[in-house]
Formats: structure tokens, sequence, C-alpha cells
């Protein structure tokens, strides 16, 4: 199963939007809705900010939305603010019955 | 509160065995999928295996496929991960992660995780 393209690296000012994007396939991406985000800062667990395409668990911020076309993903926070710089990863389950993971997004907030 | 508590990491040689465990709370355990998922040194994230609510379905990631046995006892809410011939590659922090459902679908809430390292 082959990681799902995520950028490298985005960033932003603060109070701006950036978004992330996620691209899969058919088999993941493309065939499910459980399409997930986490917030990994360093040292730290990973964080569910998004799950089933677009719903945000309770506790995370409305600044973070997610959305899907295809077998495309995104990830957007709007109104950066300097907490929000950490890595950020894309996840879906698969045809398989496995999960696969994008290889992560460093984002810095300027 | 929902609390996952990995344990049993630690140096191990190449070849060699080791089992992590990972204790739950603060939720009905068996109404809830469990999986493993770990992090190489400075590498991202990468899904290892999962267990159904009833322990009736595991699934693995194929790099340790016939290598590594997920189980669980529900009746002292821990999921272990069994892990053999392992190889350098195998090095890295290993998560357990609570899922949102009974089968496998979304990795909810994630323990501290516990480093495994394997050298000679």
């Amino acid at each position: 199963q082959s990681a799902l393209t995520q950028p490298a690296s985005v960033s932003g000012s603060p109070g701006q939007s950036i978004t992330i994007s996620c691209t899969g396939t058919s088999s993941d991406v493309g065939a499910y809705n459980y399409v997930s985000w986490f917030q990994q800062h360093p040292g730290k667990a990973p964080k569910l900010m998004i799950y089933d395409v677009n719903e945000r668990p309770s506790g995370v911020s409305h600044r973070f939305s997610g959305s899907k076309s295809g077998n495309m993903a995104s990830l957007t926070i709007s109104g950066l603010q300097a907490e929000d710089g950490a890595d950020y990863y894309c996840n879906s389950y698969t045809s398989s019955n496995t999960f696969v993971f994008g290889g992560g997004t460093k984002l810095t907030v300027l | 509160e929902v609390q996952l508590l990995e344990s049993g990491g630690g140096l191990a040689q190449p070849g060699g065995s080791l089992r992590l465990s990972c204790a739950a709370s603060g939720f009905t355990f068996s109404s809830y999928a469990m999986n493993w998922v770990r992090q190489a040194p400075g590498k991202g994230l990468e899904w290892v295996s999962g267990i159904s609510g009833s322990g009736g379905g595991t699934h693995y990631a194929d790099s340790v496929k016939g290598r590594f046995i997920i189980s669980r006892d529900n009746s002292k809410n821990t999921v272990y991960l069994q892990m053999n011939s392992l190889r350098a590659e195998d090095t890295a922090i290993y998560y357990c992660a609570k899922d949102l459902d009974i089968v496998p679908t979304i990795l909810a809430f994630w323990g501290q995780g516990t480093l495994v390292t394997v050298s000679s």
C-alpha cells in the first residue's frame, strides 16, 4: 500500500488561511469517507483534528475544516495561530482493511 | 477520561521478540477496535495492525504480516502486540490508538507511545 501524497511543507502568517492537500487512489481516499487528519507537535502523540472527511472531534477549533473531491482530500486551517505550527498527517482506510498515512506536512507559522 | 498506557518497549536484538501492551481505561473497551501505529525516528506515521472490539477480526500492514500478532484481553482492558523476528527497520515509537467504532475505521485517540529499538 503506497503512502498518500502530501506536500512536505507549507507556511503562512498569523491570521491567514492555509490548505494542505492529500492525494490517494480509488482504493483509499476515493473509496471511503474514512479520511482523517492528525496534528503532531514535536515529542508528542498525534491528535485527531478531522475525521470522516469533515467532522471535528469535540474540543477541536472550528478553524480546522476538511473536504474531499475524488481521490484528493484537503485540510484547511483558517485564522492561523502560532500554536498551529506542527506536523500534519492525513490518513485513510483502504479497501484492504488497512490504513494508509500521508508522508506528513510541516506547517510553519511565520 | 480516556487513557491509554503503552508498555513493553525496550532494546531487542535482530531476530528477537518483544511484546507490547496497552492498558486502556475510561471507556467500554470491548466496544471499540484498537490499533497499533509506529513512527521511526524522524519519520512519518505507519499503521501496523488493528483488531476489532470482539477480537475476531485482525489486520496487518504488509511490512509486519507473518511476524507480528495483535491480540486483546477484554477482561483486562488490554491490547497486545507480539513482535517476532524483529528487524532494525522495526525501530520506532509504537503508539496504541483507540478507534471510533467496533471495527477499525478512525484512529480516534492515541497513547503516548513506547520506544522499541532493534539493534545488536
